[in-house]
């Protein structure tokens, strides 16, 4: 079972800015990295380390975290930007994976 | 840039062994683990495994018994078995780069996976 929580769903009005978050304890140590998914298709990386955005990624998703939370922001929500969006850490405990996804969160853009 | 291409057998019966091989293209494999990682239909992201070019692999505790992840260093490719299969182990089935470095400053760590495969849907079915 996931170790990291997210909200189920999450709705925003084109052009207005969401944010979606994760929590759990590994985050305490290790930042999240936030991977976006439509419908058939593979994850894709869209914010990993503090808040970096891999090449491609529009400057409209930013990440943040504090204490024992990890948010993925999206400043200015398009129309494509709806699709499940999942937060990923390591986790060192022992207690669980070396890796564990959250939860998941599906984002609408209305 | 580095892209990833697999492949393998999408139907099987329970009992049966999965396997799947995923090929790295246009970039380096070593210094860096690679790794599997499904989704059960509707469902979200597990991880699997994940091997270096030396071999060096980490599972799943929840999976290890039944999961073997090979490289083939030659041909840049890694395979992942999964074996005694049966109706919950249907899901797509990724392979992806996994990334990390130590942050100094802040005294965080960070990991991440790209690219991903394509994914293979596998379905487990008498």
């Amino acid at each position: 079972s996931s170790e990291l929580t997210q909200d189920p769903a999450v709705s925003v009005a084109l052009g207005q800015t969401v944010r979606i978050t994760c929590q759990g304890d590994s985050l305490r140590s290790y930042y999240a990295s936030w991977y976006q998914q439509k419908p058939g298709q593979a994850p894709v990386l869209v914010i990993y380390g503090k808040n970096n955005r891999p090449s491609g990624i529009p400057d409209r998703f930013s990440g943040s975290s504090s204490g024992n939370t990890a948010s993925l922001t999206i400043t200015g929500a398009q129309a494509e930007d709806e699709a499940d969006y999942y937060c990923n850490s390591r986790d060192s405990s022992g207690n669980h994976p070396p890796y564990v996804f959250g939860t998941g969160t599906k984002v609408t853009v209305l | 840039q580095v892209q990833l291409q697999q492949w393998g057998a999408g139907l099987l019966k329970p009992s049966e062994t999965l396997s799947l091989t995923c090929a790295v293209y246009g970039g380096s494999f070593s210094g860096y683990y690679w790794s599997w990682i499904r989704q059960p239909p509707g469902k979200g992201l597990e991880w699997i495994g994940e091997i270096n070019h030396s071999g060096s692999t980490n599972y799943n505790p929840s999976l290890k018994s039944r999961v073997t992840i090979s490289v083939d260093t030659s041909k840049n490719q890694f395979s992942l078995k999964l074996s005694s299969v049966t109706a919950a182990d249907t899901a797509v089935y990724y392979c992806a780069r996994a990334a990390s470095y130590y942050d100094i400053l802040t005294g965080y760590y960070s990991s991440w996976f790209d690219p991903w495969g394509q994914g293979t849907l596998v379905t487990v079915s008498s």
